[in-house]
């Protein structure tokens, strides 16, 4: 079973819908919390951070975390064809300045806005 | 200010022939990862530097070997190529920022399919 589990997709959403983005993982060390967006071909980049649970927003997205549940979300409000893209969650244990940073990675959600 | 930059960005191999997959951050980071991304699997750390000099195996490790040539430069060898290895191959890099944690910052990544 893998530690980090997400749906991939794809998901095809209108313009101007509430998107919802989920992984779920099995690591109660777990405790950096992270999404990333992949336009294709490119690398990903980060979009959000979140340490242990909470949420927290970042204009038209939110990410929360509940660790209770070892289930974390990306929402996307006021989606546009511009939010198309694979979508990563990322999470790591306790982080160190010399240990690197151990991320392990969902397997991504592809999303398409269409206009 | 260039970021991640790999090369080369898409390359052809045969079963059994070597190459060097090159990579330089000019963000001057500590840290430097090379990832695997494959379709199903996700991203997979390979090897990783948590500092010049030191060099660490990640998740699949195997079939390959790294370089930390200098603070910038991070190298991944291929040193007898084989159809597994077709894959999505990123750099990255990462910085420790404290109470954030490592922000890793990927590069644009390397297509590489062994025949």
């Amino acid at each position: 079973q893998k530690e980090v589990e997400q749906d991939p997709g794809p998901l095809s959403v209108p313009e101007g819908a509430i998107v919802s983005l989920n992984c779920t993982y099995s690591n109660s060390a777990f405790q950096y919390f992270m999404w990333y967006r992949q336009y294709s071909r490119k690398g990903p980049e980060l979009l959000m951070y979140t340490y242990s649970s909470g949420n927290k927003e970042d204009g038209r997205f939110t990410a929360q975390v509940d660790k209770s549940s070892k289930y974390i979300s990306l929402f996307i409000r006021d989606s546009q064809p511009s939010d198309s893209a694979t979508y990563l969650c990322a999470m790591s244990g306790r982080l160190g300045e010399t240990s690197g940073s151990r991320l392990t990675f969902g397997e991504g959600t592809q999303l398409t806005v269409n206009p | 200010n260039a970021g991640v930059t790999q090369t080369p960005k898409f390359q052809v191999l045969k079963t059994g022939q070597s190459m060097t997959l090159q990579c330089a951050q000019d963000m001057n980071h500590n840290s430097m990862y090379w990832y695997r991304q494959d379709p199903g699997m996700g991203l997979r750390l390979i090897y990783y530097s948590a500092s010049e000099g030191t060099t660490d195996k990640g998740e699949v490790p195997n079939g390959y070997n790294v370089s930390r040539l200098n603070k910038r430069e991070f190298s991944l060898r291929l040193e007898s190529a084989a159809p597994s290895q077709t894959s999505v191959y990123f750099c990255a890099s990462s910085i420790w920022t404290g109470g954030s944690g490592n922000t890793i910052y990927f590069g644009e990544g390397s297509w590489l399919t062994v025949v």
